[in-house]
């Protein structure tokens, strides 16, 4: 079993509807967490960190975290075509390395 | 203009030969990373180095190596004992006094494919 689990999708939604994504893990030391965006060919880009449990948004889109189930999501809305890619969850315990999700492929249609 | 470069874009070998991916940063950043990228299976761990003339094996070390002369230069060779080569390749650098959050950031990577 893979430390990180992430659906790989295709997630298809319309334009202007809220995407929800997640990513469950199984190393309760994991305390900082992370969102990618990659679009294809690219490397990834940096949306989102947060530190231990609770909430934090920016602009359109909300990271959770919820270390009693061991569940991380991010939200994003009022989805574009321009949010059309793969969206990676990474985390880790202090001092080591990042740990990553297999990503979930993202598709915005207008 | 700051970033973290990678060259080539797409890069072809034919078996047996080993090559050499190139990662250059102007950032001023400690830390550097060499991942691999499979489809499906997230990022993996190469090599990372934390400081000049220093580095570390990640999880997938075998078959690659680095060298680390420059801060500025994180250079991964794919070498010919590497079984499965064709790969996303991505070089990253984290920031200093990021130690715990580890927040780093990605060039634009490199397509090997292997013929």
């Amino acid at each position: 079993q893979k430390e990180v689990e992430q659906d790989p999708g295709p997630l298809s939604v319309p334009e202007g509807a809220i995407v929800s994504l997640n990513c469950t893990y199984s190393n309760s030391a994991f305390q900082y967490f992370m969102w990618y965006r990659q679009y294809s060919r690219k490397g990834p880009e940096l949306l989102m960190y947060t530190y231990s449990s609770g909430n934090k948004e920016d602009g359109r889109f909300t990271a959770q975290v919820d270390k009693s189930s061991k569940y991380i999501s991010l939200f994003i809305r009022d989805s574009q075509p321009s949010d059309s890619a793969t969206y990676l969850c990474a985390m880790k315990a202090a001092g080591n390395k990042l740990t990553f999700g297999g990503g979930t492929r993202v598709l915005v249609k207008p | 203009d700051g970033g973290i470069t990678q060259s080539p874009k797409y890069l072809f070998r034919k078996e047996g030969q080993n090559v050499t991916l190139s990662c250059e940063q102007n950032l001023n950043h400690d830390a550097m990373y060499w991942y691999r990228q499979d489809p499906g299976q997230g990022l993996r761990l190469i090599y990372y180095s934390q400081i000049v003339n220093d580095f570390q094996k990640g999880d997938i070390a075998e078959g690659y190596s680095v060298s680390r002369e420059k801060k500025e230069s994180f250079p991964l060779t794919v070498t010919s004992a590497q079984k499965n080569p064709t790969a996303f390749y991505l070089c990253a650098s984290r920031p200093e006094g990021t130690g715990s959050t580890d927040t780093q950031y990605f060039g634009p990577g490199t397509r090997l494919t292997v013929l």
